[in-house]
């Protein structure tokens, strides 16, 4: 596809199982980012991976978030024993990266995550 | 730490007058500002950008204005058009770190 896509795009999750959120970016974009969106604020950051490196994880907010992108193409969010407060949209966003601070980030749709 | 903020979190205008959008930030490393817009259901998609160096750019009926003293930028939208009705996020970055505003959900009336 010519976007970003990202799946499932709703899951409904019961406190303490755990889920994995796919993002499949643009062909060919070095760069991939997470971010977790909460009702009415404005996403904010949790990893970025440049191929397969994970070069920034700083904003995953516990140890139960994990982030993945083995072959450097599509990435996997997962979290493990979810919490109520983890219901929130993740965007997957990728960029083609050429050093240059004005590398334009593409979004997916997102995944919405209810947590019950 | 909210770095980046949009203290309207909506905005109603009519159809053919200015839109304004208005954004505030508090770290001066940030290097490059930008604006998404977002529909329902959908991810948010880039609108215009502007780099520190500049105090303005224009693109089409899309003007950004930065105010570097002041921490300040703002989205000008003229002539405003039922379609540009979404929420705006203003956004900041620094190399790769980027923060977004909470979004403005603007409403253009026909």
């Amino acid at each position: 596809g010519a976007g970003v896509s990202q799946s499932p795009r709703y899951k409904v999750a019961k406190r303490g199982q755990d889920v994995a959120l796919r993002c499949d970016p643009i062909s060919g974009h070095v760069s991939l980012f997470w971010y977790q969106q909460a009702l009415g604020q404005g996403p904010e950051f949790l990893t970025y991976f440049q191929n397969e490196a994970q070069l920034d994880k700083s904003g995953l907010p516990s140890d139960r978030f994990f982030a993945e992108r083995p072959e450097g193409s599509v990435s996997t969010l997962k979290i493990q024993r979810t919490q109520q407060e983890d219901s929130a949209v993740y965007l997957c966003a990728s960029s083609s990266y050429s050093g240059g601070m004005t590398d334009e980030q593409y979004f997916g749709p997102g995944t919405r995550l209810t947590v019950t | 730490d909210q770095q980046v903020k949009q203290n309207s979190p909506s905005l109603s205008v009519q159809e053919g007058r200015i839109s304004i959008l208005n954004c505030d930030y508090t770290n001066s490393m940030f290097d490059y500002f930008l604006w998404y817009k977002k529909y329902p259901a959908e991810g948010p998609t880039f609108l215009i950008s502007i780099s520190s160096i500049k105090d303005k750019n224009e693109d089409g009926r899309f003007t950004v204005f930065l105010n570097k003293s002041a921490k300040h930028l703002s989205l000008h939208i003229v002539p405003s058009q039922p379609g540009d009705s979404a929420v705006y996020f203003c956004a900041a970055r620094n190399n790769n770190d980027m923060r977004f505003g909470a979004g403005t959900r603007l409403t253009v009336k026909p």
